[in-house]
């Protein structure tokens, strides 16, 4: 069955610092799709990324960054110079075969000025 | 940039009320979804819905639950008769064929 675990259910970091959010994945499908997904206080869902199982490129999006690693099925998420507008609940999700899209069940991020 | 929008942004009613939910999807999506957050936890899947039809629906999606595209734009959720536990975020989400999903702002459903 597909899963996705967050161990981390809440961070606090001070402004400026770097913070990594983990994702653990479980999918016996060899075609699969992840994803990041930011909720900020106001609740909406924002998508961040999407990489699929093929593509074990790091990615960088200015101070994020992203790291697929299929060995350890992982796709962690690193912000750069944390910024206080970077606080938010996180979401990894997966895709796989013909099963809906699953979520883990977040990380709080909390950068404190 | 085109958005999905969702209406209303906050629904109160009573148990046992009828409601519906509201999404305009993205115009040249073709998938289209409904998830549910419970406050304080996951996002959780309710259905999936392509060419109008029901292509897919987790065990949360009852009786009590339907959805159609009655205009061919609107996208809805229907509750027949609310429980105080379908009180939830609930999201709109829809796609092209790229594998990105993209999310509604939310509806904050009520049910006292």
């Amino acid at each position: 069955a597909q899963k996705v675990t967050q161990a981390q259910t809440e961070i606090s970091v001070v402004e400026k610092e770097d913070v990594t959010l983990d994702c653990v994945y479980e999918t016996r499908d060899t075609t699969y799709y992840l994803f990041w997904y930011k909720q900020p206080p106001s609740g909406e869902l924002v998508f961040l990324i999407r990489r699929n199982s093929f593509d074990e490129q790091n990615e960088i999006s200015g101070r994020y960054s992203w790291n697929f690693q299929k060995s350890t099925s992982s796709f962690n998420f690193t912000i750069t110079a944390s910024q206080v507008v970077d606080s938010a609940v996180y979401f990894c999700a997966l895709l796989s075969g013909n099963t809906p899209l699953v979520f883990g069940k977040g990380t709080r991020l909390s950068v404190i000025a | 940039e085109p958005e999905v929008t969702q209406t209303p942004s906050h629904q109160v009613t009573q148990m046992g009320q009828e409601v519906i939910l509201r999404c305009v999807p993205i115009s040249n999506h073709l998938y289209f979804y409904w998830y549910r957050q419970i406050l304080g936890q996951k996002v959780e899947f309710l259905v999936s819905f392509y060419n109008n039809e029901i292509s897919e629906k987790s065990e949360i999606f009852d009786d009590q639950f339907s959805v159609e595209r009655p205009d061919g734009s609107n996208f809805t959720l229907k509750i027949r008769s609310t429980k105080l536990e379908d009180s939830a975020m609930y999201f709109c989400a829809t796609e092209h064929e790229t594998y990105e999903q993209y999310f509604g702002p939310g509806t904050r459903l009520t049910v006292t």
